[in-house]
């Protein structure tokens, strides 16, 4: 089992949809927990970063961590053409790098 | 301010070939980090720069992978006698410091094998 999952999608919704994407992990020893949006042919840039289990909210952004359940989800509000983009999930290692999902590809038309 | 720049942008070349990518890590980030991203795949860690420790090279998937960084400036990753295989994405990104410090990212060198 690889330490983060991440349905790879691609994942197709009209503008102003309700977005929900996910990831699973199986390190319990992971305590950050971080969404990264990457347009096409760019780098990936950090969306939302959160640390402890709830909800954090950020406009039409909420980051969800269930860490009894070791799950978390991105839920995007009305979403917009330009959040078509690659949103991948990630988690650092203590010390040392990130470990990411494999991303999951949202598509939102106009 | 600037932000990680990553040199070239694009890179072919022919499979036997070295070659050589460059990053620029945002000024006074003592952590840098490479990884490579296959298409359909998520980023995979090569390599990890933390001021002036001795690297986490644990990534790195074969001996033809090396990497090195100036004190806190400038990195290099360098791939010998390239295979089709090593065709990817190679994503540069730094930190203020290790851990749970966030990222930031270069655009990337394309990387095609031939």
């Amino acid at each position: 089992q690889k330490e983060v999952e991440q349905d790879p999608g691609p994942l197709s919704v009209p503008e102003g949809a309700i977005v929900s994407l996910n990831c699973t992990y199986s390190n319990s020893a992971f305590q950050y927990f971080m969404w990264y949006r990457q347009y096409s042919r760019k780098g990936p840039e950090l969306l939302m970063y959160t640390y402890s289990s709830g909800n954090k909210e950020d406009g039409r952004f909420t980051a969800q961590v269930d860490k009894s359940s070791k799950y978390i989800s991105l839920f995007i509000r009305d979403s917009q053409p330009s959040d078509s983009a690659t949103y991948l999930c990630a988690m650092p290692q203590a010390g040392t790098a990130l470990i990411f999902g494999k991303g999951t590809t949202l598509s939102v038309s106009s | 301010g600037a932000g990680v720049s990553q040199s070239p942008s694009n890179k072919v070349t022919e499979k036997g070939k070295d070659v050589e990518l460059r990053c620029d890590p945002i000024s006074g980030h003592t952590a840098l980090y490479w990884y490579r991203q296959r298409l359909g795949q998520g980023l995979e860690f090569l390599i990890y720069f933390q001021g002036n420790s001795a690297p986490d090279k644990s990534g790195l998937p074969s001996d033809r992978f090396s990497a090195e960084r100036t004190g806190e400036s400038v990195s290099t990753l360098t791939i010998q006698r390239t295979q089709q295989e090593d065709s990817a994405v190679y994503l540069c990104a730094s930190s203020l410091g290790p851990g749970g410090e966030t990222q930031y990212f270069g655009p990337g060198t394309r990387l095609l094998v031939l």
